[in-house]
């Protein structure tokens, strides 16, 4: 296993389409974190799961995110309607014990 | 709501000396952990070092060591004889559920 992985690395796209982007995690890790980071910011969290549940979301989710696991292995991050202040780096990362894992991140460019 | 504030946004150290990076945070618990991250440019997030909350002795791992003062909520991370790969994004997190990251402080390293 070679670590987090994340799909798309870039993404362009316009004003008003929906996107998505995916997370492949560390094989045994049970818990997954979806994060935020803009320019020059620490990542912001989003949202997590623990296997397939998610338990945990930030108010930043707005209603045109959501994001599943549905078989507690990978995760998808589904932006809705997207606005150019969706424009970021879109983290994932894993964790099993207190360590998490960070994948390559996704950035996402709204024209 | 925990904060975490990294007062230097930019710090700069001559290579093989020391420096540190400062970070207070803002909480009313008394179990949580605390890290230090990297993320060089274009690369992905990696741990440093972590500290968990109830112990009373500052972690160490090689270079890096911080020092922790729970009662004044500091967290300060020291990088000794300092070497050009330590140019980075440094990011302080606090965790006690989800994870807060500080904006970041950006070290360069002079040779």
């Amino acid at each position: 296993d070679t670590g987090v992985s994340q799909d798309p690395r870039h993404k362009i796209t316009k004003r008003g389409q929906n996107v998505t982007f995916r997370c492949d995690p560390i094989s045994e890790h049970n818990r997954l974190y979806w994060y935020r980071q803009t320019l020059g910011q620490g990542p912001e969290f989003l949202t997590y799961f623990q296997n397939e549940a998610q338990l945990e979301k930030s108010r930043l989710l707005s209603d045109r995110f959501s994001a599943e696991r549905p078989k507690g292995s990978f995760s998808t991050l589904e932006i809705q309607r997207t606005e150019q202040g969706d424009s970021a780096m879109y983290l994932c990362a894993s964790a099993e014990g207190y360590e998490q894992y960070f994948g390559p991140g996704t950035r996402l460019t709204v024209t | 709501a925990q904060t975490v504030t990294q007062s230097q946004p930019e710090m700069s150290v001559q290579e093989a000396e020391t420096v540190t990076l400062s970070c207070t945070y803002d909480t009313s618990e008394s179990d949580y952990y605390l890290f230090w991250y990297k993320q060089p440019p274009s690369r992905q997030m990696i741990l440093v070092i972590r500290q968990e909350a109830y112990k009373q002795q500052n972690a160490t791992e090689n270079r890096f060591s911080v020092n922790f003062q729970k009662a004044a909520k500091s967290f300060s991370l020291k990088i000794s004889d300092s070497q050009l790969g330590d140019a980075a994004m440094y990011f302080c997190a606090y965790r006690r559920n989800d994870m807060r990251f500080g904006a970041g402080t950006r070290l360069t390293v002079k040779p």
